[in-house]
């Protein structure tokens, strides 16, 4: 049964630092993992979908890496605002049997002023 | 009109009400699905429809009953809900089940309270 991690829980950082955060998963027989943003009370907003086949992605400030044989992704968020305050999930499409998007908890990430 | 919407937004109900969820989505996608998220735990999928036919029932209980008319609207019908039912309801669109290259885009999600 695929598993999905994301270290850490909570991040606070002040405004300016590149950070990252990690999504770790069991099964590496997948098809594609996406990153989400969502803020508090709302829906999620797609950022970033890496496919197997891939090893990066990059839109504007955010960077996402995908090392599937060690089950690992990150997402680099470079010069962090404020406006960037929200949770991360990652998700990962998983191969064989039955076949969904397995969702991590999330990173709450506090960018502060 | 925007990618995928639901309504309403929140919804307090007693055990005993009956309620319904709405979703429509304006990207000409042709799967939707419905996920629950509750404090401190994972989004967990409930229903699939692709094609307006179900494919997946994730051992949902049936108080909770889904129905798509179309590949444009979803609708998730509640009854005897019990407090733990409780949660944000998500909503969530793509091209294709099983498409896997593709992308889910999600709606603003309705609270749900039940008391």
């Amino acid at each position: 049964k695929q598993e999905v991690t994301q270290i850490p829980a909570a991040l606070s950082v002040p405004e300016g630092e590149n950070l990252v955060l990690n999504c770790s998963f069991t099964d590496s027989a997948i098809y594609n993992l996406q990153w989400f943003r969502q803020d508090p009370g709302k829906g999620l907003t797609s950022l970033l979908l890496i496919q197997s086949s891939q090893r990066e992605q990059t839109s504007g400030r955010l960077n996402a890496s995908l090392d599937k044989s060690s089950g690992r992704s990150t997402l680099y968020i470079a010069a962090s605002q404020p406006g960037d305050s929200a949770t991360y999930l990652c998700a990962v499409w998983t191969q064989g049997g039955s076949e969904k998007l397995v969702f991590g908890k999330g990173t709450k990430l506090t960018v502060n002023p | 009109e925007t990618g995928v919407t639901q309504t309403p937004r929140h919804l307090v109900m007693g055990m005993t009400n009956k309620k319904s969820l709405k979703c429509e989505q304006h990207l000409g996608h042709n799967a939707m699905y419905w996920y629950k998220q509750s404090a401190k735990k994972p989004l967990e999928l409930m229903f699939v429809y692709n094609f307006k036919e179900q494919t997946e029932n994730n051992s949902v209980p049936s108080r909770f009953s889904p129905e798509c008319p179309n590949s444009s609207h979803l609708f998730l019908h509640l009854h005897t809900l019990q407090p733990e039912d409780s949660a944000l309801y998500l909503c969530a669109s793509s091209q294709e089940w099983r498409r896997y290259t593709g992308e889910l885009f999600f709606g603003e999600g309705s609270r749900l309270t039940v008391l």
